[in-house]
């Protein structure tokens, strides 16, 4: 079974561009989280998707925003960057249960200049 | 709101030594709680988890935590640990919906 992977692992935009992550979830996972963790912190939930349907959205403006698609891997897109939207992008998937641990990709290090 | 507190940003300790990392959480339902270790530029791997049933709980690498509602505390506990240990680590609980709320982190250097 694979795990989470998310591409690209490196990523320099400039202020005022729009991004795209991805995510791949671990086999037989319904449930994607996208969280952002800025240097020094913990991460921060941005969103969540069930089944293709958002299921959560964190305190994170519009221009966040996110796709499931039916084999249950994701995009998260970013529009109109701004320099604080530096930092490392994870992707979680979790089985349809709840209290079930997350497991985590080894994230997308996003760079705005 | 649920919030988690880590009241160490940063803890030293020699190897071979025991470590407490400690973690308060704030939440008016009830929770799942997690550790979460991060190495240098990777993501987050499961260090244990409580969901119900024992308070003690043990995880990967000899790890252990003890959930306790009263102080409502989820504190992390090795008894001897390795220059390997050296590590962010991160809290996080979970009030049933899959999302994450994660403390601060806290950073465990192991000296030799």
């Amino acid at each position: 079974e694979t795990g989470v992977t998310q591409s690209p692992t490196h990523l320099i935009k400039t202020r005022g561009q729009q991004v795209t992550l991805r995510c791949s979830s671990q086999s037989g996972h319904n449930t994607v989280s996208w969280y952002q963790q800025a240097l020094g912190q913990g991460p921060q939930f941005i969103f969540q998707y069930y089944r293709e349907e958002e299921n959560g959205r964190g305190n994170f403006p519009p221009r966040f925003s996110g796709l499931q698609f039916p084999n249950y891997s994701s995009e998260l897109n970013v529009n109109a960057l701004e320099l604080d939207d530096s930092a490392l992008y994870l992707c979680a998937s979790s089985p349809d249960r709840g209290g079930t641990e997350a497991f985590f990709g080894q994230g997308t290090r996003l760079t705005v200049v | 709101a649920q919030s988690v507190t880590q009241l160490d940003s940063q803890v030293p300790v020699f190897e071979e030594a025991p470590v407490e990392l400690r973690c308060n959480y704030s939440s008016s339902v009830s929770v799942y709680l997690f550790w979460y270790v991060q190495y240098p530029n990777q993501g987050l791997q499961l260090l244990l988890k409580y969901l119900s049933g024992s308070t003690l709980v043990k995880g990967i690498n000899g790890f252990e935590a003890e959930f306790n509602k009263s102080q409502t505390s989820f504190h992390l506990r090795k008894p001897s640990v390795h220059i390997s240990d050296t590590a962010e680590y991160f809290c996080a609980l979970d009030t049933g919906r899959r999302a994450l709320t994660f403390g601060s982190g806290t950073r465990l250097q192991v000296q030799p």
